[in-house]
């Protein structure tokens, strides 16, 4: 399995509502992350998970809250956002040592914040 | 700190016309260097790596070299197709641990028939 896969693939949620973003890998990657895309802007980092412990923030506003239950499994908590917040997140995953042999991505969640 | 900067956009080119993109980058040490593609409304796929100096990394006739001397790792194709019209990211990684995947601001390619 060579895939990462994110649900959903399209989101639309007030500013008052609480939603996840999901994403899961099988290719025993111990490292993954979440990236923020704006139309036409390349990826931006927010978080990196290394051994399912939070290894970079970059510096995200607290209404996103990153969570990694297992090795397989990277959510994104959602709370009380801003139209601003409205883009494609995009999960990644990549061994530890030897990042030169690639970074994954996930196919992105279209978020839509109304 | 690391920095990538690509040539910018938008290009267009007819089918069959060579393709260059061009990437520079900034970076201590010996970083690994990748070409991503992004087609309308996916996320990011690999098109090609290279992890040091003088690698050639290629892929679907893409092809680039890391090249230290110039901290360069433009982005070739002999014979575009309509199919690979994309937006283009070169990025760099450092080798220490999972890090940041540090991007270049994207190249819009367009094929006409």
């Amino acid at each position: 399995d060579t895939e990462v896969t994110q649900t959903p693939k399209h989101l639309v949620m007030g500013m008052t509502n609480k939603k996840s973003l999901k994403c899961e890998q099988h290719m025993g990657h111990r490292a993954m992350y979440w990236y923020k895309q704006k139309a036409k802007k390349p990826p931006e980092l927010m978080f990196v998970y290394s051994y399912e412990k939070l290894s970079i923030n970059e510096s995200v506003p607290s209404r996103f809250s990153p969570e990694c239950p297992n090795s397989s499994l990277l959510n994104l908590h959602l709370h009380a956002l801003q139209p601003e917040d409205s883009a494609l997140y995009l999960c990644a995953s990549s061994q530890v040592r030897g990042t030169g042999k690639g970074y994954t991505f996930g196919s992105g969640t279209r978020l839509t914040v109304v | 700190g690391n920095s990538v900067t690509q040539m910018e956009g938008p290009v267009t080119l007819s089918e069959e016309a060579f393709l260059t993109i061009n990437c520079t980058y900034t970076a201590t040490g010996y970083p690994s260097l990748f070409w991503y593609v992004q087609y309308p409304g996916e996320g990011l796929q690999l098109l090609l790596k290279a992890t040091k100096a003088d690698d050639k990394g290629s892929n679907k006739g893409f092809e680039a070299t890391y090249r230290k001397e110039t901290t360069s790792f433009h982005l070739e194709k002999g014979s575009v197709q309509v199919s690979d019209s994309a937006v283009y990211f070169c990025a760099l990684s450092g080798i220490q641990g999972a890090q940041k995947l540090v991007f270049g601001q994207g190249t819009r390619l367009t094929i006409n028939p």
